[in-house]
Order: C-alpha cells, then structure tokens, then sequence
C-alpha cells in the first residue's frame, strides 16, 4: 500500500491565483481530512469527509473548498489564494468509529503564496 | 472552539534522561493522541487513549489519559537521540479533532 499521497509536494502561487491540491489513500478509509499547519500553533482542520459525497467544515474552513466522489481521494481547492494561506497543508484518513480515530497522514504540501 | 494547551514548548535534554510533556483544555475529549513529527513529514500516531483514567505504554513511551477527560500527559523514559522531532497531542470529539501546538525535543547525546 501506499498510505496517503499528496501532490504536489512543493506550491508557489500568486495572491488570486487557484489551485488544486491532491490527496489520495489506497486503504479503503472512510474517514479523510485536511489540516493547516503554520508554525507555533500545530495542527487545524479545515475540512473533513465522512465518506464518498460528504463533506464538513472543521476550525478553519474559509477560503477553502473540498469534494469527495470516490471514497479514494478528497481533493482541497484554493479558489482565489491569499497570502494569508501560506502553509504546510497535510490531508490524513483512517477507518470511522465510534471512538476511534487514529489518522495516516500524508508527506505534506507546503505552499507559498506572494 | 477547542483549545488545547501543551507545554513545555521545548525540551533540551540529556541522552538518557526522562522527558514529560502535557497537554490540557478547557472542554473534554472522548480520544486522546499523541503524535510525532519529523522535519518534512507527517505526524504518525505514537499512542491513542480512548477511556479517562487510562494508562498506555508503547515502548519507552507512557501516556495517560486524564479522570477530569480534559487533559493528557506523554513521558519517554530513556531517552535516545532518535526521539528527537515535535510532539503533538490531539484530542478528539465526535468528527472533530484538535491539536496542541506541539513540544520540540532535542536530545543531546
């Protein structure tokens, strides 16, 4: 298996600019999100998904769409980029519980945004 | 929302010595995590607490999740240079999971 996937690894966009970033996971997880992480404040979600056609905003969603049509991957959009959304982006997943919740995490996608 | 609050912010210890890290909040979880971070990788799960009052060891690592649910302790025993990285605690509550801000070891051999 190759776990989480994210591409690209490396992202320079001009403040408007849109872009894409790709998440995927060859595990069959139901459950899959996206976290910021900027420096001194760890981790914060700003979407998840529950399975295939459901989507959720977590603690920072704004400025930020996702979608999810097959259970494999969940992708994040930057509609309009600002700088203020100058991070490392990580996209995670794992099997739903009642109480579980032990995330895979991807490699990470760290975007610049000028 | 959530506000976890972890600490120390940074560790610099002696090979071989013990370390203790926490994390508390304001709100109650029903999960407790702790994760490590090494530099341009993600965060992977160090141990999971899912009951208030449990205490689990993976290796030379222990944590304990707290009777008041609100807050989660990490302790490394021994430690080697290869603990070295960021700690972060996660708490989780339904579909929604937080993170501390994390605390940045450096061991010194």
């Amino acid at each position: 298996n190759a776990g989480v996937t994210q591409t690209p690894k490396f992202q320079v966009l001009k403040t408007g600019q849109s872009m894409t970033l790709q998440c995927a996971q060859d595990m069959n997880h139901e459950y899959m999100s996206w976290y910021r992480q900027d420096p001194g404040m760890g981790l914060r979600l700003i979407h998840y998904s529950v399975g295939a056609g459901i989507t959720d905003q977590g603690e920072v969603p704004n400025g930020y769409n996702v979608s999810r049509s097959t259970t494999e991957d969940f992708p994040l959009r930057l509609l309009s980029a600002a700088p203020s959304q100058t991070s490392v982006y990580f996209c995670a997943s794992s099997y739903p519980h009642a109480t579980v919740r032990e995330q895979f995490f991807g490699p990470g996608t760290r975007l610049t945004v000028l | 929302g959530q506000q976890l609050n972890q600490s120390p912010q940074s560790m610099f210890i002696q090979e071989g010595e013990d370390v203790s890290m926490n994390c508390t909040s304001s709100s109650i979880f029903n999960t407790w995590l702790w994760y490590k971070q090494e530099p341009g990788e993600g965060p992977v799960l160090l141990i999971a607490l899912y009951k208030a009052g449990e205490l689990t060891s993976n290796g030379r690592l222990t944590a304990q999740f707290g009777i008041t649910r609100k807050d989660s302790f990490l302790n490394i025993s021994a430690s080697i240079p290869s603990d070295v990285g960021i700690y972060f605690c996660a708490g989780q509550l339904s579909n929604d999971m937080r993170f501390g801000a994390g605390t940045r070891l450096t061991v010194k051999p």
